[in-house]
């Protein structure tokens, strides 16, 4: 089952933040998070493991609430350069499942 | 460097035909999967393998085959192409079990169109 991604879309000028969700109907053992450009394959931006970690990615970050099976992208400080589709993926036995992601415009 | 390479980048297929997308990783990894990206749809598990001679099917495996023969190589099929196959098709590979610091690595996409 894929996971549940919101907002679609998010626009926003340079210097303001933004905040991406993900949440599953499943436990889970992880989440991933991915940005794609538009004609490019995704990138990896980082995982998340059980134990509701934060990580950090330039001035990206997210959060990972195993209880209520939920993620969350941070964006700080948005660049011209964060704007993309933003995947969350999500483990489910030996397979990875990913949100049908957020399309983030950064404009000048 | 080549990490995960997909051949070919494009195609177009007329409705009946057939066709192998072909996915060649370097990097020793057990784990491969295909996806397909529509729009609004994100990323869709086609099939998967966790490791040489094993495949698996994902959220939509209808219309498709796989094949890993080798370990560096994960095959996708298609043996009738129908024009709701147009898509673009992603491979994927990764080296550890799940719950593990393992990112994907993607390739660069193979554009399928069927007429």
């Amino acid at each position: 089952q894929q996971p549940v991604q919101s907002p679609q879309a998010v626009i926003l000028r340079e210097g303001e933040d933004a905040v991406i969700n993900c949440s599953s109907s499943k436990a889970l053992y992880s989440v991933h998070w991915y940005r794609q450009k538009h004609g490019e394959a995704p990138v990896f931006l980082m995982i998340l493991l059980k134990g509701g970690e934060q990580k950090g990615h330039e001035k990206i970050s997210a959060s990972f609430n195993e209880k209520k099976q939920q993620s969350s992208l941070y964006l700080t400080a948005s660049q011209l350069s964060y704007s993309g589709t933003y995947f969350c993926g999500t483990e489910e036995d030996n397979d990875m499942r990913f949100g049908a992601g957020t399309r983030l415009t950064v404009k000048p | 460097n080549a990490g995960v390479t997909q051949t070919p980048k494009f195609r177009v297929l007329k409705t009946g035909q057939s066709m192998t997308l072909l996915c060649a990783q370097d990097m020793n990894h057990e784990y491969m999967y295909w996806y397909r990206q529509d729009p609004g749809m994100g990323l869709r598990l086609i099939h998967y393998s966790v490791g040489e001679g094993t495949t698996a099917k994902g959220e939509v495996p209808d219309g498709y085959n796989v094949s890993r023969l080798k370990k560096q190589n994960f095959l996708l099929g298609l043996e009738s192409a129908a024009p709701s196959q147009t898509s673009v098709y992603f491979c994927a590979s990764s080296s550890l079990r799940q719950g593990t610091n393992s990112p994907l690595h993607f390739g660069n996409g193979t554009r399928l169109t069927v007429t």
